[in-house]
């Protein structure tokens, strides 16, 4: 089970802004940098951000990430229909060896 | 653009064993990257199993290091999974992936399509 905690739904109506939470811990979110991942339904989960709020090229400026302490945010200004995926946040473990951490994955519901 | 291919048995019969290859295209499999497999059982979440660098370092998700094995073929440009003594539970989408590092941070930035394996008799 995944020690990366998100709530399991958010939604807005197209334009709103919609915040995602992710809590962790000291070994991991509180030690590392955290990654975004957006997976559109049927398809491979694709890298929205990472390093914390870094965006790769292609990603709209609408999505952004931030951490403090032991947990992470992802924002979604100006919704879009398109927007309407599964995110997750991940980042390292440093306990028992190291291990990548998934969370558990938020559903984002354009109204 | 960097370009990976799951592929493997669709079907595994419990007890056996669960061997995926991913073929990566577009980049070299010795470039400074991991390589990386994710499960995703059906409709739930995302799950890392481990990763391999091209001089066969490997990392394992502590809940499947006993039955996991990730190998790489530098020849064929391509790394492979195996995971052993499957249950209904090890059912799920799995994915291959791309990891980027910079300084101490990683992420996963080329995934594959994922392909679908059932274990059932």
């Amino acid at each position: 089970q995944s020690v990366l905690t998100q709530p399991p739904s958010a939604s807005g109506t197209p334009g709103q802004r919609v915040t995602i939470s992710c809590s962790g811990s000291s070994s991991n979110i509180g030690s590392n940098t955290v990654n975004w991942y957006q997976q559109l339904p049927g398809t491979a989960p694709k890298l929205l951000i990472y390093s914390n709020d870094q965006r790769p090229s292609g990603v709209p400026d609408r999505f952004s990430g931030s951490k403090s302490g032991t947990s992470a945010s992802l924002a979604i200004s100006g919704l879009q229909s398109e927007d309407e995926a599964d995110y997750y946040c991940a980042a390292w473990d440093d306990s028992l060896n190291g291990y990548y951490v998934f969370g558990t994955g938020t559903k984002v519901t354009v109204l | 653009q960097v370009q990976l291919q799951e592929s493997g048995p669709g079907l595994v019969r419990p007890s056996g064993t669960l061997s995926l290859t991913c073929a990566v295209s577009g980049g070299s499999i010795s470039s400074h990257n991991w390589w990386s497999f994710v499960r995703q059982p059906p409709g739930k979440g995302l799950e890392w199993i481990g990763e391999i660098y091209h001089s066969g370092i490997t990392n394992y998700s502590p809940s499947l290091k006993s039955r996991v094995t990730i190998s790489v073929d530098k020849s064929k440009n391509q790394f492979s999974m195996k995971l052993s003594s499957v249950t209904a539970a090890d059912t799920a989408v799995y994915y291959c992936a791309r990891a980027s590092t910079a300084h101490t941070s990683s992420w996963l930035d080329y995934w594959g399509q994922g392909t679908l394996v059932t274990v059932s008799s």
